[in-house]
């Protein structure tokens, strides 16, 4: 199995909800990523966990809370959302180690916060 | 402070003709770089890395440390190679930095 997956495909929530984004890989990778892409925009980088601890906050909001349960899985856990947030979020995964640090996508939970 | 950049947003060729897609990085350390593709509506993936030094579907891509470049480039474009491009810079703490991205564009 070489694909990352994200569910839900798509989510549209209020700013009060609370909701969860899902990301799983099978391929034993044990870095997984959370991105933001805008429309017409690169992938910002948000969350990076390697061997299942946060390694990597790139000063994101409160409002988004990431977890690691295991190697394979990684959630992103939404409260409170701005409609500002919404994006396509992007999980990715890739091997620790230096020279071979691929990053394998999933194909995004486009979220829409009305 | 940016890492790296494509200073193309958008480049359109007629098919067969060559193509270059430019992208340049700063970083100190021995940088890993690679070319991701995005087709319409697929996910992002991989096309290459310098570290392999491969060619994907034609596509070539040359790290030059003296200009601290990693341009992409294929003789002869194909429709089907209409995409949008990222560079992308992993550093030494696993962290991808990407670049604006290019959108390529093939006329028949």
């Amino acid at each position: 199995d070489t694909e990352v997956t994200q569910t839900p495909k798509h989510l549209v929530m209020g700013m009060t909800n609370k909701k969860s984004l899902k990301c799983e890989q099978h391929m034993g990778h044990r870095a997984m990523y959370w991105y933001k892409q805008k429309a017409k925009k690169p992938p910002e980088l948000m969350f990076v966990y390697s061997y299942e601890k946060l390694s990597i906050n790139e000063s994101v909001p409160s409002r988004f809370s990431p977890e690691c349960p295991n190697s394979s899985l990684l959630n992103l856990h939404l409260h409170a959302l701005q409609p500002e947030d919404s994006a396509l979020y992007l999980c990715a995964s890739s091997q620790v180690s230096s020279s071979y640090n691929e990053q394998f996508f999933g194909p995004g939970t486009r979220l829409t916060v009305l | 402070a940016q890492r790296v950049t494509q200073p193309e947003k958008l480049l359109s060729v007629f098919k067969g003709a060559p193509v270059e897609l430019k992208c340049n990085y700063s970083y100190s350390g021995s940088p890993e770089l690679f070319w991701y593709v995005q087709y319409s509506r697929q996910r992002l993936q991989l096309l290459l890395r310098h570290i392999s030094r491969e060619s994907i579907k034609g596509f070539t891509a040359d790290l030059n440390k003296g200009e601290t470049s990693f341009h992409l480039k294929k003789p002869f474009a194909q429709e089907e190679d209409s995409a949008m491009y990222y560079c992308a810079l992993n550093d030494d703490f696993n962290k991808f930095y990407f670049g604006s991205g290019t959108k390529l564009n093939v006329k028949p």
